[in-house]
């Protein structure tokens, strides 16, 4: 059974530039979420989606945006790059509200210069 | 108040020893909560949910669960140099599954 993947996995960027980062869940699961990871501040929850639906969007600027598609695959998009969106970007996927747990794709190292 | 509250660490225990992973969090009305490991390097990994106050044991790990005091903690017996990773508490709360920033364990051989 493949796992969640996310590609890119490294990306170097310039500010002011935007980036689509993509994430495939494992077959049969709905719900997707994405986080942000920095040394300093852990995993900071970005959005999750459900059946194409954003159920719940964190305390991230419009900057920050998503989208799910019919086959529960699912983009987020940064727009006009700041050297402090230079996280890991982790996608996870749950069969259902993720109330089992999550199981998430290897990431995709934003490096923004 | 920080949703998950976790002791950043690192704990330091010898091989062989329990070591007692704690963490708060900030929700009253949630129902689930999980522990995830995750390695340097590496995306977290699902290791223990728990759903109900008491202990759920799975092998070498147990975790526990009081919901009126609002923590939940992670027992590893039997420590092995493998375990030395950083352990994430999470717990559910409005479609979002909220992390603690997580305690790093380190287990010396």
């Amino acid at each position: 059974k493949a796992g969640v993947t996310q590609t890119p996995r490294y990306l170097i960027k310039t500010r002011g530039q935007q980036v689509t980062l993509s994430c495939s869940p494992i077959s049969g699961h709905r719900s997707v979420s994405w986080y942000q990871q920095t040394p300093g501040q852990g995993l900071q929850f970005l959005f999750e989606y459900f059946s194409e639906t954003q159920r719940n969007k964190g305390n991230f600027p419009g900057r920050f945006s998503g989208r799910q598609f019919s086959n529960s695959r699912s983009e987020m998009n940064v727009s006009t790059l700041e050297l402090g969106d230079s996280a890991l970007y982790l996608c996870a996927s749950a069969p259902g509200g993720g109330e089992y747990g999550y199981t998430f794709g290897s990431g995709t190292r934003l490096t923004v210069v | 108040q920080k949703e998950v509250e976790q002791n950043s660490g690192p704990l330091s225990v010898p091989e062989g020893a329990i070591a007692s992973l704690n963490c708060t969090y900030s929700d009253r009305g949630s129902q689930s909560f999980f522990w995830y490991r995750q390695y340097s390097g590496k995306s977290p990994e699902l290791i223990m949910s728990i759903y109900s106050n008491g202990d759920k044991e799975d092998g070498r790990f147990t975790a526990q669960l009081n919901k009126a005091s609002q923590y939940v903690s992670l027992l590893i017996r039997d420590s092995q140099p493998s375990d030395s990773a950083t352990y994430l508490c999470a717990f559910i709360g409005g479609f979002k599954t909220i992390f603690g920033a997580g305690t790093r364990l380190f287990v010396k051989a």
